[in-house]
């Protein structure tokens, strides 16, 4: 089976870094995605990693660790619209085609 | 990027009745996932929908609770069967989409449904 592990809830000072984590387990892995969801919307795309190393998109950043089963989602100079949950979905090879498991998401607090 | 719409965005059922989810994509795709995610949970992938075959459902999901149209490239329904409390929950359609640089699965807005 899988299992994807990620932190709760994490609070963050508004123009801070934060790091949330992401461990996995899976068979057929085939990219690691990280989603942000605002309370009421839909999952918005945030990156999707397949090789090693870091991927930088503007202020967000985003690690993977194949061999460790490891990712990262790097949040810079926080703002308060980044108040959300962020979830962490590992994309596997299956039978009928790629499917993606989510794990349980960090909600992320940012105060002034 | 894929624009997806559902339809009802939300809705209040009686117990023991049905209902069903549209979901409409503004370009062809292979491949529509149906997820749920209950409140304050994260998602769960109940089945996938390829035009041409029966879908492919998850453990723990079956047909006749979950069953799922898939009539062409663009179009699916989720129906949800006799429903009872325990089935409240958002209801989410995603396509995978290959023509950006990254292999992206984007999400419909939801159907958030309420059974009494």
């Amino acid at each position: 089976g899988q299992n994807i592990d990620q932190p709760t809830e994490m609070t963050a000072t508004e123009g801070a870094i934060v790091q949330i984590n992401c461990t996995y387990q899976t068979s057929g892995f085939n990219g690691l995605f990280w989603y942000q969801q605002h309370a009421g919307e839909a999952p918005t795309f945030l990156s999707y990693n397949v090789l090693d190393g870091l991927e930088e998109k503007g202020r967000f950043s985003s690690f993977l660790s194949r061999s460790k089963g490891y990712s990262y989602l790097l949040l810079k100079e926080l703002q308060m619209k980044d108040s959300a949950s962020y979830l962490c979905a590992v994309n596997r090879v299956a039978a009928a085609g790629n499917k993606l498991t989510f794990g349980g998401g960090t909600r992320v607090l940012v105060k002034p | 990027s894929a624009v997806i719409s559902q339809k009802p965005s939300r809705d209040i059922c009686q117990r023991g009745t049905s209902l069903t989810i549209q979901c409409q994509v503004d370009s062809q795709v292979t491949m529509m996932f149906w997820y749920r995610q209950q409140p304050g949970q994260s998602l769960t992938l109940i089945a996938t929908a390829n035009q041409g075959s029966e879908a492919t459902y998850e453990s723990g999901f079956v047909i006749d609770k979950f069953p799922i149209s898939r009539p062409n490239l663009t179009f699916s329904t989720l129906t949800v069967s006799n429903m009872s409390p325990e089935d409240s929950s958002i209801y989410l359609c995603s396509v995978e989409d290959y023509r950006g640089l990254d292999n992206e699965q984007f999400f419909g807005p939801g159907t958030r449904l309420t059974v009494l």
